[in-house]
């Protein structure tokens, strides 16, 4: 139980074009979601928090008009990158939460903007 | 503030050989530590925890104990198997505010017949 998945799982889009990465929780609703970067070789990095119906809480230095976050239902988040840029490529990985405390990732997503 | 440093891989063990991989940290409050485990082509999965100061956390014969005294948390398993092969991911949260976890860089460990 507690499955968490991502799609696409590897994403490759041109400059200046947007992107959507899709964060599902497929056996359990979840009360909240998170999103994470991932540098190589680096932490994970969380970007935002998002709550079902409610807007994203977005961590300092993250910007909120390029990272999109729409959590529309209790097993779905989507992330949009928009306007992609080079510096954008990275690994993105979501977590989903239910009412517990712990938190199920999934299994990442890895975008490279040429 | 609040950070993790753990120790950098990679590490290569032959099966049945101990493992640490050392893990500390800077946090304001009282944290929670984590060990983590990320399997190839998988998500992270929570392997152990440990909510308060002397709190050892064990999981599949991996163990740490939550060191105060020296903001440690080091993993540690006596025996590993080619299966625990995975990346090793140590992280904190601040107590207070639910998903807020900091983790460290992860250490890629190896496993060779």
């Amino acid at each position: 139980g507690a499955v968490v998945s991502q799609h696409p799982s590897w994403v490759i889009c041109k400059s200046g074009t947007s992107v959507k990465i899709e964060c599902r929780s497929l056996d359990f609703q979840a009360t909240t979601m998170f999103w994470y970067r991932q540098f190589p070789k680096q932490s994970l990095m969380l970007m935002a928090t998002s709550n079902e119906g409610s807007k994203a809480t977005y961590e300092q230095g993250v910007e909120k008009d390029k990272f999109l976050i729409n959590h529309a239902s209790l097993t779905l988040s989507t992330l949009t990158v928009t306007s992609a840029h080079p510096e954008d490529s990275s690994f993105y990985i979501c977590s989903a939460s239910p009412a517990s405390y712990e938190q199920y990732f999934g299994p990442g997503t890895r975008l490279t903007v040429t | 503030g609040n950070s993790v440093t753990q120790m950098e891989g990679p590490v290569t063990l032959s099966e049945e050989a101990f493992l640490t991989i050392n893990c500390t940290y800077t946090a304001t409050g009282y944290p929670s530590l984590f060990w983590y485990v990320q399997y190839p082509g998988e998500g992270l999965q929570l392997l152990l925890k440990a909510t308060k100061a002397d709190d050892k956390g064990s999981n599949k014969g991996f163990e740490a104990t939550y060191r105060k005294e020296t903001t440690s948390f080091h993993l540690e398993k006596g025996s590993v198997q080619v299966s625990d092969s995975a990346v090793y991911f140590c992280a904190l949260d601040r107590g207070s505010t639910l998903g807020r976890l900091y983790f460290g860089r992860g250490t890629q460990l190896t496993v060779w017949p």
